[in-house]
């Protein structure tokens, strides 16, 4: 079974803080993705990455940033962290265009 | 616009009942449409995907249908159980150069199911 591995499930974090999010997945996949889910809202991208070093901005990627230095990890960074980026993430993969595979969420809250 | 709206929001149903979440979408160039179940605090697993040729696709209990025409999906679950408890989440897939597709993600319906 394909496994997307999200390293930290809760987070609570200080505004102005630094935060790193990281993502391994176990399939050699070439895609992986980072998206928000907030309530009543479809999940939204953040950024993806279709190779190592190779990065593009989804719909929101203001105050994020990404790292890929290795195929099977994907960083998601918030710079500094801030009340609005309360929310839980989702990091997923792919293989070209089939079927995306999620991890378990990784919970921030930022206070 | 692209743009996928799920109705209803949310829907409670007995146990051993069936039900209906439907899904309109507006995707183009237009891809597939995907289906996946988010049970709480969970990330979202995959059910079905269908492509434009498809009408109706079934996963046990779970059967997804598609109309290219009008651009609306459903997914029926059969015989629900308390396991069906979950969000569902319909997503359509805009067709990408360079191996990257688009997912259009919905809101989600959310389903509980109660004994």
């Amino acid at each position: 079974d394909v496994k997307v591995t999200q390293s930290s499930r809760y987070l609570v974090k200080r505004t102005g803080e630094k935060v790193f999010l990281e993502c391994v997945q176990d399939m050699d996949h070439e895609n992986m993705f980072w998206y928000r889910q907030d309530p009543g809202l479809g999940l939204r991208l953040i950024y993806f990455s279709y190779d190592v070093k190779m990065k593009e901005k989804g719909d929101i990627p203001e105050g994020y940033s990404v790292s890929r230095e290795k195929k099977e990890r994907f960083s998601l960074i918030l710079e500094s962290a801030s009340t609005n980026q309360t929310s839980m993430y989702l990091c997923a993969s792919s293989f070209e265009g089939n079927t995306i595979y999620f991890g378990e969420g990784s919970w921030l809250t930022v206070v | 616009k692209n743009q996928v709206e799920q109705s209803p929001q949310s829907l409670i149903i007995l146990e051993g009942k069936n039900c209906t979440l439907q899904c309109n979408y507006t995707v183009s160039p237009f891809s597939n449409l995907r289906w996946y179940k988010q049970d709480t605090g969970r990330g979202p697993v995959s059910l079905t995907i269908m492509t434009f040729s498809e009408n109706t696709k079934s996963n046990g209990r779970y059967t997804a249908t598609l109309d290219a025409d009008t651009k609306q999906s459903s997914l029926h679950i059969t015989a629900s159980q308390l396991s069906d408890s979950a969000s569902y989440i319909c997503v359509g897939v805009r067709g990408g150069a360079g191996g990257y597709n688009k997912l259009i993600f919905g809101a989600g319906t959310r389903l509980a199911v109660h004994p």
